[in-house]
């Protein structure tokens, strides 16, 4: 049972540039979302999933798309990078509620130069 | 909005002994209360919550207790370890907005 599978780890980018954030689970949960952390701080909800083919905002998402065409997958994509979005990105899982995470991904390293 | 304050932002204890970390937030209508232990590094781990019909949860070692009259919860970790070395967060989920807020973070070092 690997639970909540991101890829990649780590990824440096150049300000402009695209890329899309992998996040897997295989605990069959309705519920995902994606977070970013800065230094220092808690978590901020970028977007959120209440199941295949519903997405939803959250309290951070200029510069992020999400789709959810399957339970399983939850892909987070950010569109034009920018230096202010170097940070470390988690997706997480839940039975809950998708503003309740419960399984965390090992998370995303992400620099943007 | 809600608004979660966390304290201490540091704390050291010596091996065994208990430490106690607080939350103070400021939606009476806050219902879910998770902490979350993050080893440098790593990702967040779910280690209890509590829901606001409840008034303390226990699982072996670690307790949350909640007063919604005064609208603040604690986390209480007994006969610590070595291994319970980390940054603790709290987050409060205010019913109407939503919206979870994590607390600023306490950095947990047990010392042997």
């Amino acid at each position: 049972n690997a639970g909540v599978t991101q890829t990649p780890k780590f990824q440096v980018l150049k300000t402009g540039q695209s890329m899309t954030l992998q996040c897997a689970q295989d605990m069959n949960h309705e519920y995902m979302s994606w977070y970013r952390q800065d230094p220092g701080m808690g978590l901020r909800l970028i977007h959120y999933s209440v199941g295949a083919g519903i997405t939803d905002q959250g309290e951070v998402p200029n510069g992020y798309n999400v789709s959810r065409s399957t339970t399983e997958d939850f892909p987070l994509r950010l569109l034009s990078a920018a230096p202010s979005q170097t940070s470390v990105y988690f997706c997480a899982s839940s039975i809950n509620g998708a503003r309740q995470p419960q399984h965390f991904g090992d998370g995303t390293r992400l620099s943007i130069l | 909005g809600e608004n979660v304050e966390q304290h201490p932002s540091t704390l050291s204890v010596q091996e065994g002994d208990s430490a106690v970390i607080k939350c103070t937030y400021s939606d009476s209508a806050s219902n879910y209360f998770p902490w979350y232990k993050q080893e440098l590094g790593k990702r967040p781990q779910l280690i209890i919550d509590i829901r606001s019909n409840v008034g303390e949860k226990k699982d072996q070692r670690i307790a949350v207790t909640l007063n919604k009259t005064a609208k603040h919860f604690s986390l209480h970790i007994t006969e610590t370890q070595p291994e319970d070395s980390a940054v603790y967060f709290c987050a409060a989920l205010g019913q109407g907005a939503q919206k979870l807020v994590f607390g600023q973070g306490t950095r947990l070092t047990i010392n042997p």
